[in-house]
């Protein structure tokens, strides 16, 4: 079973920041948590993933709580094309295996003109 | 980002016979590729982990013997599902790791069984 929990659905208006939460209130010390969207007919895209601490790339910030227990998926300008549906995953990383990837039920993003 | 590619992106069979699917690692080493499918509407449900040179470690509730995993080397996974059914129709879509953390997927096969 996934580990976290997130809105099904977003509406945000566009050249507006989106911001998707995502509770994971069980990870473990060694868990990551990592975003990936998919758009529609197409395989999950990776987006961003952290520990701990904050992390920003080209496409989004991510915010961790302090206690490890949520995060936030930040798109700073949202346009059309970010509609999609966001999964927020834990999981553990780094080795030559690492751990599964469990996808939720994800929340599922209308960019709006 | 690295690139998995799949295919065939798109199949049709006719009820009781074989298809194949192909995931390849195009610039990068996979030691681990994951297959998932997905029904309409629904999330990706995992099927099976494939290490290279070993065997397939399936979920619960998915068939070995029904979807078979070959993980012949670091830059090839295929999944075969044999005596297809129309419930068998869904999106496949296979993900694959290498020695960094994330996982890169392939743009999915759409197989529909007739």
């Amino acid at each position: 079973d996934a580990k976290t929990t997130q809105p099904p659905s977003m509406d945000c208006a566009e050249g507006r920041a989106a911001n998707l939460p995502c509770n994971h209130s069980t990870i473990s010390g060694n868990e990551y948590v990592y975003w990936y969207r998919q758009i529609h007919s197409q395989g999950p895209q990776y987006i961003i993933h952290g520990l701990k601490n904050n992390e920003t790339n080209e496409m989004a910030s991510l915010i961790i709580t302090e206690d490890r227990k949520s995060s936030t998926l930040i798109l700073p300008h949202a346009t059309l094309r970010d509609t999609a549906v966001y999964y927020c995953i834990v999981r553990v990383a780094g080795g030559n295996q690492g751990g599964k990837l469990i996808f939720g039920q994800g929340t599922e993003l209308s960019v709006k003109p | 980002g690295a690139v998995v590619s799949q295919h065939p992106s798109r199949v049709i069979c006719k009820s009781g016979t074989s298809v194949k699917i192909e995931c390849r690692s195009l610039d990068f080493q996979a030691t681990t590729m994951f297959w998932y499918r997905q029904f309409p509407k629904q999330s990706l449900m995992l099927m099976a982990t494939s290490n290279e040179g070993s065997k397939a470690t399936y979920e619960q509730g998915v068939e070995k013997d029904k979807f078979l995993i070959n993980h012949a080397s670091l830059t090839l996974s295929t999944l075969t599902v044999t005596s297809a059914h129309p419930e068998d129709s869904s999106f496949y879509i296979c993900s694959a790791i290498g020695q960094g953390a994330e996982a890169f997927f392939g743009q999915g096969t759409r197989l529909t069984v007739v």
